[in-house]
């Protein structure tokens, strides 16, 4: 299947800076991915839709200023967590389809800790 | 709004025995119906996944159900191994939209 690749897999930061995940499409192109949060035991919860090209389309109760989301090319795409605070600390996941009408396909995910 | 309602939470399993989880979705627009397995610590790989089109979908030990009119889909794992120990998620969207996932079902077989 296709590969997305997401970087870093860990990162800890410190109260108040800001850190950025990539996500991308190795072997193909996505107009569109995905970014997910996921706390322990706990399902994922889509945060945003991101368009190649165009702004995030952000889940109600995702703040769009907290997190940055940009999707400058058809295999990169950027969550931007600015000013963490610890309630920020949790796994977030990217994914991408392939295509209209085809699967998607999940990064590794980056486990966010801010102390 | 919680459009896949998924069950059970928890399950567990005896090496060999059928795993089984049930999903239940509401936007009838929904056009596609993934599995996902997932890892503790890892992103969620598809296992399986059928459209509308068909009742039924095997691959290996994984079969997908999928009852249209009630709205339901199940994942069946037959004969199943300690390695199958993992989080498993039903999925429900469109062709060209976002997709939903369900609450997840924690999945342990005993050896």
């Amino acid at each position: 299947g296709a590969v997305v690749s997401q970087h870093p897999s860990w990162v800890i930061c410190k109260s108040g800076t800001s850190v950025k995940i990539e996500c991308r499409s190795l072997d193909f192109q996505a107009t569109t991915m995905f970014w997910y949060r996921q706390f322990p035991k706990q399902s994922l919860m889509l945060m945003a839709t991101s368009n190649e090209g165009s702004k995030a389309t952000y889940e109600q109760g995702v703040e769009k200023d907290k997190f940055l989301i940009n999707h400058a090319s058809l295999t990169l795409s950027t969550l931007t967590v600015t000013s963490a605070h610890p309630e920020d600390s949790s796994f977030y996941i990217c994914s991408a389809r392939v295509g209209v009408g085809t699967e998607a396909f999940f990064g590794q995910g980056t486990r966010l800790t801010v102390v | 709004q919680q459009q896949v309602k998924q069950s059970p939470q928890s399950l567990i399993v005896q090496k060999g025995g059928i795993s089984i989880i049930n999903c239940a979705y509401e936007n009838t627009a929904f056009d596609y119906f993934p599995w996902y397995q997932q890892f503790p610590g890892k992103g969620p790989a598809l296992l399986i996944a059928i459209r509308p089109d068909v009742s039924e979908k095997k691959e290996g030990r994984f079969t997908i159900s999928f009852n249209k009119s009630a709205k339901q889909f199940s994942l069946h794992i037959m004969d199943s191994q300690p390695g199958d120990s993992a989080t498993y998620f039903c999925h429900g969207g469109t062709s060209y939209g976002k997709l939903t996932f369900g609450q997840g079902t924690i999945l342990t077989v005993h050896p």
